[in-house]
C-alpha cells in the first residue's frame, strides 16, 4: 500500500486560508470517507483534528474543515493563527482492512 | 480521562528483538483497537498494525508481516508490539494509539508519547 501523496510544505500570512491535500487511489479515499487529518507539532504526538473526512473531535476549532472529491480528501484551515504551524498528516482505510497515512505537509504561519 | 503511556526507550543492536508495551486508563479497555505508528526520525507516520483489545485478532502493514507480533494483556489493559530482526532503518518513534471506535473505526484518536527505538551496532 504506497502513502497517500500531499504537498510537502504549505504556507500563508495569519488570518488567510490554506488547504491542503490528500491524494489517493479507489482502493482507499475513493472508496471509503473514514479519512482523518493529524497536527503533529515539532517533537510532539499527533493530534487528531478530523475523521470521517470532515467531523472535529471535541475541542478541535471550527476554523479546520475537510472534504473530499473522488479519490482525493481536503484539510482547510481559516483563519491561520500562529500555533497553527505544524506538520499535519492525512490517513485513510483501505481496502485491505489497513491504514494508509500520507507524507506529511509542513505548514509555516508567516 | 483516556491515556495511553507507553514503556521508555530502547537501544537494540540488530538482528535483535524489541518489545513496546502500551499501558491504557480511563475506557473500557476491550471495548476499542490498539493502532501501532512509527516516525523514523524526520519522516513521516507509518502503520504498522492494530490489535483488537476484546479478541486478540490482529493485522498488519505488509511491510511488517512476518516480523511484527502484537498482543494484548486485559487484566493490566497493556497492549505490546514486538519486533524481531531489527535493521538500522527500524530505527524510529513508535506510538500507540487507542481507535475511535463505533462511528469512527480506524480512526487513531488518543495517542501515548511514544517510545524511541534505537537499532545500532
Amino acid at each position: 500500500q504506497s502513502a497517500l501523496t500531499q504537498p510537502p510544505s504549505v504556507s500563508g500570512s495569519p488570518g488567510q486560508s490554506v488547504t491542503i491535500s490528500c491524494t489517493g487511489t479507489s482502493s482507499d479515499i475513493g472508496t471509503y470517507n473514514r479519512v482523518s487529518w493529524f497536527q503533529q507539532p515539532p517533537g510532539t504526538a499527533p493530534k487528531l483534528m478530523l475523521y470521517q473526512v470532515g467531523d472535529r473531535p471535541s475541542g478541535v476549532p471550527d476554523r479546520f474543515s475537510g472534504s473530499k472529491s473522488g479519490n482525493t480528501a481536503s484539510l482547510t484551515i481559516s483563519g491561520l493563527q500562529p500555533e497553527d504551524e505544524a506538520d499535519y498528516y492525512c490517513s485513510s482505510y483501505t481496502s485491505s482492512s489497513t491504514l494508509v497515512f500520507g507524507g506529511g505537509t509542513k505548514l509555516s504561519v508567516l | 480521562q483516556v491515556q495511553l503511556v507507553q514503556s521508555g526507550a530502547e537501544v537494540k543492536k540488530p538482528g535483535a528483538s524489541v518489545k513496546v508495551s502500551c499501558k491504557t486508563s480511563g475506557y473500557p479497555f476491550t471495548s476499542y483497537y490498539i493502532h501501532w505508528v512509527r516516525q523514523a526520525p524526520g519522516q513521516g507516520l507509518e502503520w504498522v498494525g492494530k490489535v483488537n483489545s476484546r479478541d486478540g485478532g490482529t493485522n498488519s502493514a505488509q511491510n511488517f508481516q512476518g516480523r511484527v507480533t502484537m498482543t494484548r494483556d486485559t487484566s493490566a489493559t497493556t497492549v505490546y508490539l514486538e519486533l524481531s530482526s531489527l535493521r538500522s532503518d527500524d530505527t524510529a518513534v513508535y506510538f500507540c494509539a487507542r481507535d475511535g471506535g463505533s462511528g469512527s473505526f480506524f480512526t487513531p484518536k488518543n495517542w501515548g508519547q511514544g517510545t524511541l527505538v534505537t537499532v545500532s551496532p
